[in-house]
């Protein structure tokens, strides 16, 4: 079946260093791509998103590129802030529902 | 604009309780779906409901129910809870049932069950 695979975490990185979070899947089709971002305490809210391959989402810096190729949908940022510590989902639409990767811990030190 | 709105935030239950959580979409929006997040993972889907009818289920057993109201809320029900059953459970409501129809979620119930 469908599936989405991300890196293990928790990344920490120091302000303003570059963020890569890799995401693979698996999809039968051709699926929208979505990042969701988790806040401590709160639901999930929706980052950005890619519906065709050679598509690129980007939101608040925040970019990633749709690659059937690859079937890959790397998040990535070029200068990271305190701010962005959160957990970091990667999902793919399957039929009826979002089909969502293990999550990927973002800490950032000042 | 309210975003989509869960409650309660909070709940603890005994194995064998049931529990009935509430959502309520943002408006405008027809289609709800719930999903439950177990620590640590990412959430997986237990139903999706648009213009009241159940449009898709997740593999979730039979103690697991929903439904949605003609004002566009839902409800999920957990019969017999086990102690696997405590998770945070979070409804998300978008304006169509397509796939690529952005879900904006609620903050979520934390259910745990002793």
């Amino acid at each position: 079946g469908d599936s989405v695979t991300q890196m293990e975490g928790p990344v920490t990185l120091s302000e303003e260093a570059f963020l890569t979070i890799n995401c693979t899947y698996t999809a039968t089709g051709y699926p929208s791509l979505f990042w969701y971002v988790q806040y401590p305490g709160e639901g999930l809210q929706l980052l950005l998103k890619a519906t065709k391959a050679d598509d690129k989402g980007s939101n608040k810096g925040f970019e990633a590129t749709y690659r059937k190729e690859t079937t890959s949908f790397h998040l990535e940022k070029g200068s990271v802030q305190v701010s962005d510590s959160a957990v970091y989902f990667c999902a793919l639409s399957g039929s009826d529902k979002l089909i969502f990767g293990t999550g990927t811990r973002l800490q950032v030190f000042p | 604009d309210a975003g989509v709105t869960q409650s309660p935030t909070h709940l603890i239950k005994t194995r064998g309780q049931q529990v009935t959580l509430r959502c309520s979409p943002i408006s405008g929006h027809k289609s709800v779906s719930w999903y439950q997040q177990v620590l640590g993972q990412g959430p997986q889907f237990i139903f999706q409901y648009y213009e009241k009818e159940e449009r898709g289920r997740g593999n979730f057993p039979d103690r697991f129910s929903a439904r949605q109201f003609p004002n566009y809320s839902s409800e999920l029900n957990v019969n017999a809870l086990l102690l696997g059953d405590s998770a945070l459970y979070l409804c998300a409501s978008s304006f169509l049932d397509r796939d690529n129809s952005p879900l904006h979620f609620g903050n979520g119930t934390r259910l745990t069950v002793t």
